[in-house]
């Protein structure tokens, strides 16, 4: 079955903590992005790749880190310098940069405790 | 100013209504114009997917653009209970450096 997977659904962070976000993708897609949702604000976009080993900052990259090693993969790390991580963290991903639908993972819930 | 704008709602009909739903855009650039539906505390959902202006058709959605006024459209018709979600839009110029903008999304509740 195609798709993306996003684990863990839940996670939670002590203060001062990193944390990594799993992002997995078996669509051969070339894309990759990740968007943070918080109520009632839409989708903000933190980082996207559009190859291996290269990636570009999105609108609120501050306190994120982000690799792509394989095509598959793009995990985030939140940083202990993103002083308000609590929100709904989505990957997606898109078969070319001529291709404008994205897919999107199911997504993770990071709280900070 | 936002690029995209959408009413958050909520938005509450009865089922079987139809539900019109809309969003505005400033940036006249944009070619892509795309709706995503998604459940509570799932992953967005491509519902339509558009390019320029006119209208397109599939099943119980209709989504409708018109460039002049930097505005576009989601009809649902028949409203279903299993229609209640929150609705974005998003759209985007297409070219290779372009991101996809997406608006803060409309609530929808179909009373039964």
């Amino acid at each position: 079955d195609g798709g993306i997977t996003q684990s863990p659904k839940y996670l939670f962070r002590k203060e001062g903590q990193n944390v990594t976000l799993s992002c997995e993708q078996n669509l051969n897609h070339d894309a990759m992005y990740w968007y943070r949702q918080d109520p009632g604000q839409g989708l903000r976009l933190i980082y996207y790749s559009q190859i291996v080993n290269d990636f570009q900052k999105g609108d609120i990259a501050e306190g994120y880190s982000v690799s792509r090693e394989k095509k598959e993969s793009f995990p985030l790390t939140v940083t202990s310098a993103q002083k308000n991580p609590t929100a709904f963290y989505l990957c997606a991903s898109r078969p070319g940069l001529t291709n404008e639908k994205l897919f999107f993972g199911s997504g993770t819930q990071l709280s900070v405790l | 100013q936002k690029e995209v704008e959408q009413d958050p709602g909520p938005l509450s009909v009865p089922e079987g209504a139809i539900v019109s739903l809309n969003c505005t855009y400033s940036n006249s650039a944009f070619q892509y114009f795309m709706w995503y539906r998604q459940y509570s505390r799932k992953g967005p959902e491509l519902l339509m997917y558009t390019y320029s202006s006119g209208n397109k058709e599939d099943g119980r959605f209709t989504a409708q653009v018109d460039k002049s006024s930097k505005y576009i459209s989601l009809f649902i018709r028949d409203s279903q209970p299993s229609d209640s979600a929150t609705y974005l839009c998003a759209m985007s110029a297409g070219s290779s450096a372009s991101k996809i903008i997406f608006g803060s999304g409309t609530r929808l509740s179909i009373r039964p």
